[in-house]
């Protein structure tokens, strides 16, 4: 089971930059429970959204996710020079089993 | 708030095993699982599984036969025993406890993660 995620993106200070999720066999839907996490250098993740489009508690609204055609997707709305790190998503496969995306580098 | 305290940093021989603990303090926990996952130096993560407060485990695939997860739920703890090391286990190893947002098999989101245990393997 392959979840690729682009490897690296770029957006301006205060724009709006949209990472994406994709499985190699199929489309991903709202019953793969997409979530999302951050992660800085040197840090542990932290969860940013679950459930396709749940944001975790204490994140800032400019994070969304959402489907996008056959993909998950997290949406950074008004990007700021934090916001700069490492971004996983993963995707629930069945049978109690998750696989996470290879992960995008951010750079703002 | 609650913290995950794991245990702390080893180095261990190939063809051993390692077990990591991941302790639940400064509050009730009440998490519906705990969860582990690992990232080796420079890479992305890898999910390695999931012991259910409920009882029962889930693991992935590639892990199955040489990975266990056990929980004592009063104790707010979980461990996490990888067997039959290699070079490729050198790794930053994360605990998580987790909640539940429904009733499905997948309805489980990571709410506090712990800081990491880093597992060198050398000979």
């Amino acid at each position: 089971i392959v979840v690729t995620q682009e490897p690296s993106l770029s957006v301006s200070p205060g724009g709006t930059v949209t990472l994406t999720c994709a499985l190699r066999a199929g489309p991903i839907s709202s019953t793969f429970y997409t979530g999302w996490y951050q992660q800085t250098p040197g840090q542990p993740p932290r969860t940013l959204i679950y459930d396709t489009h749940t944001r975790a508690s204490g994140v800032p609204d400019r994070f969304s996710g959402s489907l996008v055609g056959d993909r998950a997707a997290l949406t950074i709305a008004g990007a700021q020079a934090e916001d700069e790190c490492d971004y996983y998503c993963i995707i629930y496969v069945g049978s109690g089993f998750w696989v996470f995306g290879g992960g995008t580098t951010l750079t703002v | 708030q609650v913290v995950l305290v794991q245990s702390g940093a080893e180095v261990k021989r190939p063809g051993s095993s390692v077990k990591v603990s991941c302790m639940a303090s400064g509050g009730i926990v009440s998490y519906s699982s705990f969860s582990w996952v690992r990232q080796a130096p420079g890479r992305g993560f890898e999910w390695m599984g999931r012991v259910y407060l409920t009882g029962g485990e889930s693991y992935a695939p590639d892990f199955q036969g040489r990975i266990t997860i056990t929980a004592d739920k009063s104790a707010g703890v979980s461990y996490m025993e990888l067997r039959s090391l290699t070079s490729e286990d050198m790794a930053v190893y994360y605990c998580a406890g987790d909640r539940r947002f429904g009733s499905t098999s997948g309805s489980f989101f990571v709410d506090t993660w712990g800081r990491g245990t880093f597992i060198s393997v050398s000979s």
